[in-house]
């Protein structure tokens, strides 16, 4: 069965510190990758993806992650948080042969001004 | 762009009731997926519609169900409702069908489910 572990349950930061949040997998087959983000009272939106090509991935807010297939990961980045990236974030994973998306269990970031 | 919309935003129930929930995806998606936000427990996947078809559905007992409608709307349905089932309901549109489909998910706001 596909899975998604995301490493951190809450993450606390101070502005301009560097995040990382880990996200692996266990799926063999050909999958695509996201992270999604969902800003306090607002839904679900999607930060960035990767489907092929670069394993380096840039999204919106200066945000980026890495696909490692060797290790089945997919680690979100940013060099300097904001207080406004105070979120919580989801790693997914999309099995193109089932069709269906597995979600991990989520990362709440908390950033103090 | 009108986004995707659920109705309602907020639904009580009692223990062995039914509820119904309702999705209109973005203009031109014709992929649906119903997804179950229980606190702590992260989404877990329910349901995924696609032109009309059930595809594929989650580890969830038979009296969650739904269907889709010609225009590509959707409906959740929960049949004898339990406690546990208290959690907020999600859908999310996506474009691309079979092959195509790329797993990119535009999410509404859910609906939000208190059984009593």
């Amino acid at each position: 069965a596909q899975s998604v572990s995301q490493h951190n349950h809450h993450v606390i930061l101070s502005e301009a510190a560097s995040l990382e949040l880990g996200c692996n997998y266990s799926y063999g087959g050909t999958v695509n990758l996201f992270w999604y983000v969902q800003y306090p009272g607002q839904h679900l939106q999607l930060l960035l993806k990767y489907f092929s090509g670069d394993p380096l991935v840039k999204g919106i807010k200066g945000f980026e992650a890495e696909f490692i297939k060797s290790k089945f990961s997919f680690n979100l980045r940013k060099p300097s948080v904001q207080w406004s990236d105070t979120a919580e974030y989801f790693c997914a994973v999309f099995n193109t042969n089932a069709g269906k998306s597995t979600f991990g269990d989520g990362t709440t970031l908390t950033v103090k001004p | 762009e009108a986004g995707v919309t659920q109705s309602p935003t907020h639904l009580i129930k009692t223990r062995g009731q039914q509820a119904t929930l309702r999705c209109s995806p973005i203009s031109g998606h014709t992929s649906v997926y119903w997804y179950q936000q229980a606190l702590g427990l992260g989404l877990q996947f329910l349901l995924w519609y696609d032109e009309g078809e059930e595809r594929n559905r989650g580890n969830f007992p038979p009296r969650f169900s739904g269907r889709q409608f010609p225009n590509y709307s959707s409906e959740l349905n929960v049949n004898a409702l339990e406690l546990e089932d208290s959690a907020l309901y999600l859908c999310a549109s996506s474009s691309g069908t079979g092959q195509g489909a790329s797993g990119e998910l535009f999410f509404g706001e859910g609906s939000r489910l208190t059984v009593l």
